[in-house]
């Protein structure tokens, strides 16, 4: 039992490039999500979803998409990366009222 | 906007102290819980209290809430090194999101 798996740990952009982040959950769980932390700032909410094929904005959306075509997966895609994006992004699934949360993905972008 | 905010922001303590760190909160919330954070590492949920509750206990680990006063406290009795690591505060007002505050840092020197 994995628990929330992020691919990959680490990556190195240069501005204007794409990436796909990918989250993976093994605990049959409806609810997924996506936070990027950033010092001083806690963690701010960028999408999520409450089931297959269902996704929604968070707090701070722009320039990223989602999808979750399987329940397993939450794809988090970064079109045109910018240096604002440089973050620790957190993928997070819900049971109940808790939170579980993959080791994240250290993303910068230069 | 965030909900949740720590104090202090550091804290730094001897082990076999208690350790006490603070959340506020702005809206009315249907639940509160903590959450530590090892460094380089994802959240791990601690405790949630419910809007009704006023106290909870599990463990080593205390959670008061102040509906009245839009606040909470966690507090860690007994503190090991092991504690070490970053406590946030995350508050659910509505069905999908939970917000997070920017973290205490605590410090519990051997």
């Amino acid at each position: 039992n994995a628990g929330v798996t992020q691919t990959p740990k680490f990556r190195v952009l240069k501005t204007g490039q794409s990436m796909t982040l990918l989250c993976a959950q093994d605990m049959n769980h409806e609810y997924m999500y996506w936070y990027r932390q950033d010092p001083g700032m806690g963690l701010r909410l960028i999408h999520y979803s409450v089931g297959e094929g269902t996704t929604a904005k968070g707090e701070v959306p722009d320039g990223y998409n989602v999808s979750r075509l399987k329940k397993q997966n939450f794809l988090l895609g970064l079109e045109s990366a910018a240096p604002s994006q440089t973050s620790v992004y957190f993928c997070a699934s819900r049971r109940n009222e808790k939170l579980f949360f993959g080791s994240g993905t250290q993303l910068s972008v230069l | 906007s965030q909900q949740g905010e720590e104090d202090p922001q550091a804290l730094s303590i001897q082990e076999g102290e208690n350790a006490t760190m603070n959340c506020s909160y702005k809206t009315s919330i249907n639940n509160l819980q903590w959450y530590r954070q090892n460094s380089g590492r994802g959240l791990v949920h601690l405790i949630l209290i419910r809007s009704n509750e006023r106290e909870k206990h599990s463990g080593r680990l205390r959670v008061t809430l102040d509906t009245s006063k839009k606040s909470s406290s966690l507090l860690i009795t007994a503190s090991r090194a092991a504690d070490t690591a970053s406590y946030f505060c995350a508050t659910r007002t509505g069905a999908n999101n939970l917000f997070f505050g920017t973290g205490t840092r605590l410090t519990v020197i051997p």
